[in-house]
């Protein structure tokens, strides 16, 4: 099983906060990260899928970069609002995975206070 | 639209029954995915199919299994429910394509008494 790891486990800000977390991977065998947003009660929604070293990726106020070498991206949300609530999830893909399948990790749990 | 659809939002079975989750998308995606989420523990991978009749294990696949006859539809089956069975259920597909992005339903809620 693949270690992806996913920091902090869990974030509390304020309206109007800018905040970031990190995903990190294997940096040895890289084909392509994923983030998602899972909001509660709905289903996990695709944010950006990032294939390049040095890729930036923004939709939005969000925004996330990916550095392949040392195995980690960074997912950034500017100006935090309460809609951003929402668990965040990477989920990354090794040269040679069967066919499409993706190791996530536990996820980053995002709370913006009013 | 994209669609992925799950029979039911909520579920509750008791110890030994018989379980069917259904899964249904409409995009004609070749693979489809069956995750479970639990508490801290993040997605976990319980099967997964890339074409009709064909599954592969995941990473958690024991007390499960699955099937596919038609392109659009994947089932999970457990065979005889257990209590450590109770959680979220997701169904997600994709494209053949390896960096393809997976589509979820809603998740059904199994709680197993």
């Amino acid at each position: 099983i693949l270690n992806v790891e996913q920091s902090p486990q869990s974030l509390h800000v304020q309206e109007g906060d800018s905040t970031n977390f990190t995903c990190s991977f294997p940096s040895s065998n890289f084909y392509a990260l994923h983030w998602y947003r899972w909001e509660t009660a709905k289903s996990p929604e695709a944010l950006f899928v990032m294939t390049l070293n040095g890729d930036e990726k923004k939709k939005g106020r969000i925004s996330a970069t990916l550095n392949t070498k040392e195995g980690y991206s960074y997912l950034y949300i500017k100006g935090s609002q309460p809609e951003d609530s929402a668990t965040y999830l990477c989920a990354f893909i090794p040269r040679g995975s069967t066919l499409g399948r993706l190791y996530f990790g536990r996820g980053t749990q995002l709370t913006v206070w009013p | 639209d994209v669609k992925v659809t799950q029979s039911s939002r909520y579920l509750v079975k008791r110890t030994g029954e018989k379980v069917f989750l259904e899964c249904v998308q409409d995009m004609d995606h070749e693979n489809m995915f069956w995750y479970r989420q639990d508490p801290g523990l993040g997605l976990r991978l319980i099967y997964f199919s890339y074409d009709v009749k064909m599954k592969e294990k995941g990473d958690i696949p024991e007390g499960y299994s699955v099937s596919r006859e038609k392109k659009e539809r994947f089932s999970l089956i457990l065979e005889s429910a257990s209590t450590n069975q109770t959680s979220m259920y997701l169904c997600a597909s994709s494209y053949l394509q390896g960096t393809d992005t997976q589509y979820f339903g809603p998740g059904t809620r199994l709680t197993v008494l």
